[in-house]
């Protein structure tokens, strides 16, 4: 069965520091993609950076960049130049062939002034 | 280019009632999920209709749970009889294979408190 694992419950950076958000998967599919969102305390998912699997680069958006490990299936994320506005809770995801998202339990950043 | 929008936001019932939830995707996004998400976990899937066919359901989409979307469009999620483990955020999202990994893009949610 498809799982996506997230092992940081919490996670704390300084402002303008650069953080990792660890994301582990498992599938047997050969094709499939991995995705990460952003949660404010508002609610709503906002997508942030997606990678495919059989993209050769790793995905970056603006301060956002995904470290794509195909052998160890992990899909970490980078966040560069932490921001305030920063802090919520991030979600790893894969989308299965059929379509729908498998999410992680998430990790809850915390950026300090 | 407008969001998925969900309405309501907010919605505050008795234990036993009927509630309905409504979604619009991003227009022309012929890909329509529901998922629910209770607090400390992620969003699990729910049901998800390419245009206005049904294409899977979860197990967790007990027989008290309904979803249409008539003509393509919008959607509406059911829940019949509700019970306190109800008490969940409701979310949409949308996509279409046009984008990139069929991107699915969410809405803001409807949050359920059911008493």
């Amino acid at each position: 069965a498809q799982k996506i694992t997230q092992t940081q419950p919490g996670m704390f950076v300084q402002e303008k520091e650069a953080v990792t958000l660890d994301c582990t998967y498992d599938t047997s599919d050969p094709s499939y993609g991995l995705f990460w969102y952003k949660q404010p305390s508002s609610g709503e998912m906002i997508f942030l950076i997606y990678q495919g699997s059989y993209d050769q680069q790793n995905a970056t958006e603006g301060r956002y960049s995904l470290n794509f490990q195909k052998a160890r299936k992990s899909a970490n994320l980078v966040i560069s130049a932490s921001q305030l506005g920063d802090s919520a809770m991030y979600f790893c995801a894969m989308r299965e062939p059929r379509g729908k998202l498998i999410f992680g339990q998430g990790t809850e950043l915390s950026v300090k002034p | 280019d407008t969001g998925v929008s969900q309405d309501p936001r907010h919605k505050i019932t008795k234990r036993g009632q009927n509630v309905t939830f409504r979604c619009d995707p991003i227009s022309e996004h012929n890909r329509l999920y529901w998922y629910r998400q209770t607090l400390g976990q992620g969003p699990e899937f729910l049901t998800y209709f390419q245009n206005e066919a049904q294409l899977e359901k979860s197990r967790l989409l007990s027989d008290r749970f309904s979803a249409e979307r008539p003509k393509g469009s919008f959607s509406t999620l059911e829940i019949q009889r509700t019970e306190q483990g109800d008490s969940a955020m409701y979310l949409c999202a949308s996509s279409s294979p046009k984008s990139q990994g069929d991107t699915q893009y969410f809405g803001p949610g409807t949050r359920l408190l059911v008493l």
